[in-house]
C-alpha cells in the first residue's frame, strides 16, 4: 500500500493564480483531512470530509475549497492564491471503526506551496 | 485554543529515556490522549494513544495520571532518530461522537537528542 500520497510535492504560484492539491489514499478510509503548517506552528485544520460527497470546514477554511467526489481522493483548491497561503499542506485520512486504533490519522508527505 | 499544554523544547541524552509531559486538565470523560511526532517537516507519525490505563507499544509507553489531567510519553532508549516535534492531542476516539470536533495540534515539544 502506498498509504497517503500528495501531488504535487512543491509548487510556486503568483498572487491571484489558482491551483488544486490532490490527496489520494488506498486504505479505504472514510475520513480525510487537509491541514496547513506554518513555520514554528502546529498543524491547523482547513477542511475535512467524513465520506464521499461530504465536506466540512475546519479551523482555517477561508480562501480554500475542497471536494470529495471519490472516496479515495480529497482535493484542496485555491481559487486566488495569496502570499498568506504560503505554507506546507498535509493531507491525512482515518477509519471510523470499532477499534479506537482505527481512528488514528495517517498523514501524507506534504506539499510545499510558495505564493509570490 | 489547544486543549493541551506542552513544554516548547526538551533535551535528552542518547540512550537515556526521554520523558515528555503533557497537561490536559480539561479533558472530558470520552476523550483519549494521542501522541504524534513530526520529524523534520515530514508528515506527522502516530505513536500511541490511551484513555486511562497505561499503554505500551514497540515505539513508546504512555503514562496517564489517575485523574487524567496529565500524561507522559516515554521513549525508553532515545536515539538521534527520535529528534522530532512531539504533539500531544486529546480528542474523542470515534469521529461520530462529535463531528464538530476540530483537531488542535498545538506547537508540540521539540525534542533534541544529544549524542
Amino acid at each position: 500500500n502506498a498509504g497517503v500520497t500528495q501531488t504535487p510535492k512543491f509548487r510556486v504560484l503568483k498572487t491571484g493564480q489558482s491551483m488544486t492539491l490532490l490527496c489520494a489514499q488506498d486504505m479505504n478510509h472514510e475520513y480525510m483531512y487537509w491541514y496547513r503548517q506554518d513555520p514554528g506552528m502546529g498543524l491547523r485544520l482547513i477542511h475535512y470530509s467524513v465520506g464521499e460527497g461530504t465536506t466540512a470546514k475546519g479551523e482555517v477554511p477561508d480562501g480554500y475549497n475542497v471536494s470529495r467526489l471519490k472516496k479515495q481522493n480529497f482535493l484542496l483548491g485555491l481559487e486566488s492564491a495569496a502570499p498568506s497561503q504560503t505554507s506546507v499542506y498535509f493531507c491525512a485520512s482515518s477509519f471510523d471503526g470499532v477499534d479506537t486504533f482505527e481512528y488514528v490519522q495517517f498523514f501524507g508527505p506534504g506539499t510545499r506551496l510558495t505564493v509570490l | 485554543d489547544a486543549k493541551t499544554t506542552q513544554p516548547p523544547s526538551m533535551d535528552c541524552a542518547e540512550g537515556r529515556a526521554a520523558n515528555l509531559p503533557c497537561n490536559h486538565s480539561t479533558i472530558s470523560g470520552n476523550e483519549y490522549v494521542y501522541w504524534y511526532r513530526q520529524i523534520h517537516s515530514q508528515g506527522p507519525q502516530y505513536i500511541i494513544h490511551g484513555l486511562k490505563n497505561n499503554e505500551t507499544n514497540e515505539m513508546a509507553s504512555l503514562i496517564i495520571t489517575e485523574d487524567r489531567k496529565s500524561s507522559t510519553l516515554i521513549l525508553p532508549h532515545a536515539t538521534l532518530r527520535d529528534t522530532a516535534v512531539y504533539y500531544c492531542i486529546v480528542r474523542v476516539a470515534r469521529f461520530w461522537m462529535n463531528r464538530d470536533d476540530k483537531i488542535i495540534f498545538g506547537k508540540g515539544t521539540r525534542l533534541h537528542i544529544l549524542p
